[in-house]
């Protein structure tokens, strides 16, 4: 199947600094991809949807000024936590949708994420 | 609107007997809807999807489906469980006229040997 790549898996930071968590999907072209949070024994809230070239667009709640999502690419978006805070430690996923038409989004592994 | 019911928390089931993880959903169209793993400390793995034709899917690992349009659901199963089998599995829907997915709470399958 479709492979979604995300980098790093796991990151460190001290409170205040700008983490960026890439997504890549690595044997298709994705014109939409999602970026989700995910807490401990909860499902996945959807933070924003990205196409590419374009801005993303943004679930009800989610601070787009401090998550920046850029989709650069057909292969890549980005997410970039700014000024992280403790309360950003959360496992973010991200998603692609094969351009395909095959309707079926993947998933990255996942990026978890823990804020001093 | 889209919804997805999935009402249990928790299926516990002896390795070799057969599972049924259960999901309902709620569409104003025709629904694609999709099972996924997760293991722990992981992404989502896709299993299946139904989006048009036999109601009744096969998936990855063994796993298979049926799309039942009357009850609006379409239960997870397998014939025989195996303790790899223990994750959580997720069931979502698209209507066709929404971007985004909506996912179900989880279920904890836990396969005991």
């Amino acid at each position: 199947g479709a492979v979604v790549s995300q980098h790093p898996s796991r990151v460190i930071c001290k409170s205040g600094t700008s983490v960026k968590i890439e997504c890549r999907s690595l044997d298709f072209q994705a014109t939409t991809m999602f970026w989700y949070r995910q807490f401990p024994k909860q499902s996945l809230m959807l933070m924003a949807t990205s196409n590419e070239g374009s801005k993303a667009t943004y679930e009800q709640g989610v601070e787009k000024d401090k998550f920046l999502i850029n989709h650069a690419s057909l292969t890549l978006s980005t997410l970039t936590v700014t000024s992280a805070h403790p309360e950003d430690s959360s496992f973010y996923i991200c998603s692609a949708r094969d351009r395909g038409g095959q309707e079926t989004q993947y998933f990255g592994p996942g990026t978890r994420l823990l804020v001093l | 609107a889209q919804s997805v019911a999935q009402p249990e928390d928790q299926v516990n089931v002896a390795e070799g007997n057969p599972l049924t993880v259960k999901c309902t959903y709620s569409v104003s169209g025709n629904p694609y809807l999709f099972w996924y793993v997760q293991y722990p400390n992981r992404g989502l793995q896709f299993l299946l999807k139904y989006i048009t034709g036999d109601n009744l899917v096969k998936g990855s690992y063994g796993f298979e489906a049926e799309f039942n349009k009357s009850q609006t659901s379409f239960h997870l199963k397998k014939p025989s469980a195996l303790v790899s089998d223990s994750a959580l599995y997720f069931c979502a829907v698209r209507d066709p006229g929404y971007s985004t997915l909506t996912f179900g709470k989880g279920t904890m399958l836990l396969v005991s040997p």
